[in-house]
């Protein structure tokens, strides 16, 4: 069946840098784009970032653009997110979200994660 | 950049129909998703493309889009639907950026 596992959270200072991991198994993880979305502890959700099948475009949103970088390796069927110069408003759970294999254009999400705790605080 | 609206919170007795508006400017024009999100759970997607259902999601769930409203609607509300609901669009005009709404509790009285 298909998982998505997170991994990485925890407590950082603002302005240091962490890497939060997403494992994928039970399907063919190079055949589909795969988004970060996050949020706040008792808020929304909020679109991070996604990542084509093959690594070769990349979006973010304006909120994380230029701190947070977006990769993958279709090798070991691992997404990541690399966060840089946090602040303590990225405090958030970080989930990852395969792009929907039935909606249209892959604009949903069929499957995420549990998500994994990022807290910025000094 | 694109908004979506949702009321806070939506409150319907069992086996009543609850109904959760999406509003966003000429939504119609959009595909809308919906997920279901229950305490300390990841996001389930219950609609996509405005009233299509994945597999495994009851048919109690349904969904619509015209104009400027969305609207996810549950029949026959069982007490576990209660539940965080959130509507998301694909903004054309911002590559691949994905928007959801403020999210709707849902309290089943």
């Amino acid at each position: 069946q298909v998982q998505l596992v997170e991994s990485g959270g925890g407590v950082v200072q603002p302005g240091r840098s962490v890497r939060v991991s997403c494992a994928a198994s039970g399907f063919n993880f190079s055949d589909y784009a795969i988004h970060w979305v996050r949020q706040a502890p008792g808020k929304g959700l909020e679109w991070v970032a996604v990542i084509t099948y093959d690594g070769s475009n990349k979006y973010y949103a304006d909120s994380v653009k230029g701190r947070f970088t977006i990769s993958r390796d279709n090798s070991k069927n691992t997404l990541y997110l690399q966060m840089n110069s946090l602040r303590a408003e990225d405090t958030a759970f970080y989930y990852c979200a395969r792009g929907g294999q039935d909606c249209s254009g892959a604009t949903c999400s069929d499957y995420w994660g549990q998500g994994t705790l990022v807290t910025v605080s000094s | 950049s694109y908004v979506l609206t949702q009321p806070p919170s939506v409150s319907v007795a069992p086996g009543q129909t609850a109904r959760i508006a999406c509003g966003g400017n000429n939504i119609g024009s959009k595909s809308v998703h919906w997920y279901q999100q229950k305490p300390g759970q990841a996001p389930v997607l219950v609609v996509y493309d405005d009233g299509d259902r994945p597999s495994g999601i009851p048919e109690r769930f349904s969904g619509s889009n015209s104009g400027n409203t969305a609207t996810l609607a549950i029949s026959r509300v069982e007490a576990g639907d209660e539940a965080d609901y959130y509507c998301q669009v694909w903004d054309s005009t911002r590559d691949q950026h994905w928007v959801f709404g403020g999210g709707t509790k849902l309290t089943v009285l």
